[in-house]
């Protein structure tokens, strides 16, 4: 079945630590995202790339950092400069343009200790 | 302004109520519309996406006004598992490449 797998589903992370989520998606798409949803609040844009080997910044990438070696990953770091990291991280992916829906991962949920 | 605004919510409706839920986009240049569903702790599924000429799926039936910038959602017949968030999802087919903008979300109960 094609879909956009995401690991781990729960995260714990220390205080001052990097830590790296994983999206992986075999329906392919160009387009991959990264967004961030806080409880109550709607989603943010953290990156998103179109293309391999080219990623654009979101509305809060501050303190992310992501790669896109493939066209199926698109790992997203949360560094320790991420003042509030604690968070629902969701990863989606969709074709190029916008005309069609994105479709999302079941997301991985952060919390820093 | 927003980008995407939607009704605050939370709505409370009896089974079987008819509700609407309305959202309005910003950028008169947007192209692709959405209402996705968003369950507690999950990731958010595509409901419908919405026409020119509107749309119905069963109980849910959506609309756009390109003049007025105005996006609907209607449901009849309200069922319990009708109780989630709906999305507002607009494509501002913008410069930037950012093909998604996503409302806050209203959030519906459906009471027994």
């Amino acid at each position: 079945d094609g879909g956009i797998t995401q690991s781990p589903k729960y995260l714990f992370r220390k205080e001052g630590q990097n830590v790296t989520l994983s999206c992986e998606q075999n329906l392919n798409h160009d387009a991959m995202y990264w967004y961030r949803q806080d409880p109550g609040q709607g989603l943010r844009l953290i990156y998103y790339s179109q293309i391999v080997n080219d990623f654009q910044k979101g509305d809060i990438a501050e303190g992310y950092s992501v790669s896109r070696e493939k066209k199926e990953s698109f790992p997203l770091t949360v560094t320790s400069a991420q003042k509030n990291p604690t968070a629902f991280y969701l990863c989606a992916s969709s074709t190029l343009g916008g005309g069609d829906e994105q479709f999302f991962g079941p997301g991985t949920r952060l919390t820093v200790l | 302004r927003k980008e995407v605004e939607q009704d605050p919510g939370p709505f409370n409706v009896p089974e079987g109520a008819t509700v609407a839920f309305n959202c309005t986009y910003s950028n008169s240049a947007s192209q692709s519309f959405f209402w996705y569903r968003q369950d507690c702790r999950k990731e958010p599924k595509l409901l419908m996406s919405v026409y020119s000429s509107g749309n119905e799926d069963g109980r849910f039936t959506a609309q756009l006004n390109r003049a007025s910038q105005y996006i609907s959602l209607l449901i009849r017949d309200s069922k319990l598992s009708d109780s989630a968030t709906y999305l507002c999802v607009v494509n501002p087919q913008d410069n930037y490449g950012q093909n998604f903008v996503f409302g806050p979300g209203t959030r519906l109960s459906v009471l027994p």
